[in-house]
């Protein structure tokens, strides 16, 4: 019964190469929202998506591509992965003012 | 600017209280929480509180608000050794929704 869920959890890969990241939420919720955390725990903002519609997109590099399928569903596409996008990446879904976190993707680039 | 402020570190032996303290920015937020991350894991919701509010107690933990002072802190009593993890406040940014969170203390509970 996983209310935020993310796959995969762990992610290793190489400089250059696209890789995407998905989230499902079972809780019924309209928005759900990207994370990134570096590695000084630092935690901000990246995208956030409304019953399928964009609604806040932080000042990312445009190789971050969100998409949402539907609303349970919000998948995180990067292109040509750089050094610095190693960080993991959470997933979270909210209902009015309370914002529920899937557990993480730990991305590392080499 | 959107600067949430919080000490990095704090320690306590197990059985004292803990206090976490934050500092935050916006003042049109509407409500403030605290998260709880354990090593390797997710964020979890502990608690929260609505601004037009100066205290609320679950449990265990107790949250404060000073709005004059944008000053948030995190009481836990009793604190066990599973309470060791780090502790995020975060306002809400307003209409978007999106969470503003500070920088994180890491309680080390010491038995």
């Amino acid at each position: 019964d996983t209310a935020v869920s993310q796959t995969p959890k762990y992610l290793v890969t190489q400089m250059g190469n696209d890789k995407s990241i998905k989230c499902e939420q079972n809780l019924g919720h309209d928005t759900m929202y990207w994370y990134k955390q570096d590695s000084k725990k630092f935690l901000k903002i990246m995208f956030s998506y409304n019953n399928k519609e964009l609604i806040i997109n932080e000042t990312v590099p445009n190789r971050f591509s969100p998409k949402s399928p539907d609303k349970a569903h919000l998948n995180l596409h990067i292109n040509s992965l750089e050094l610095g996008d190693s960080a993991v990446y959470f997933c979270a879904s909210s209902s009015a003012w309370m914002q529920y976190f899937g557990p993480g993707t730990r991305l590392t680039v080499t | 600017g959107e600067d949430v402020e919080q000490s990095l570190f704090l320690s306590v032996r197990e059985g004292d209280s803990s206090v976490i303290n934050c500092t935050y920015t916006d003042s049109s937020s509407t409500y403030l929480y605290w998260y709880k991350q354990e090593p390797g894991a997710g964020l979890q919701l502990l608690t929260y509180i609505f601004s037009n509010m100066d205290m609320k107690q679950d449990q265990r933990l107790t949250v404060l608000l000073n709005k004059k002072d944008k000053h948030l802190s995190l009481r836990i009593a009793d604190t066990q050794t599973g309470d060791s993890a780090i502790y995020f406040c975060a306002e809400d940014g307003g209409a978007t929704n999106k969470l503003i969170f500070g920088t994180g203390t890491l309680l080390a509970v010491q038995p």
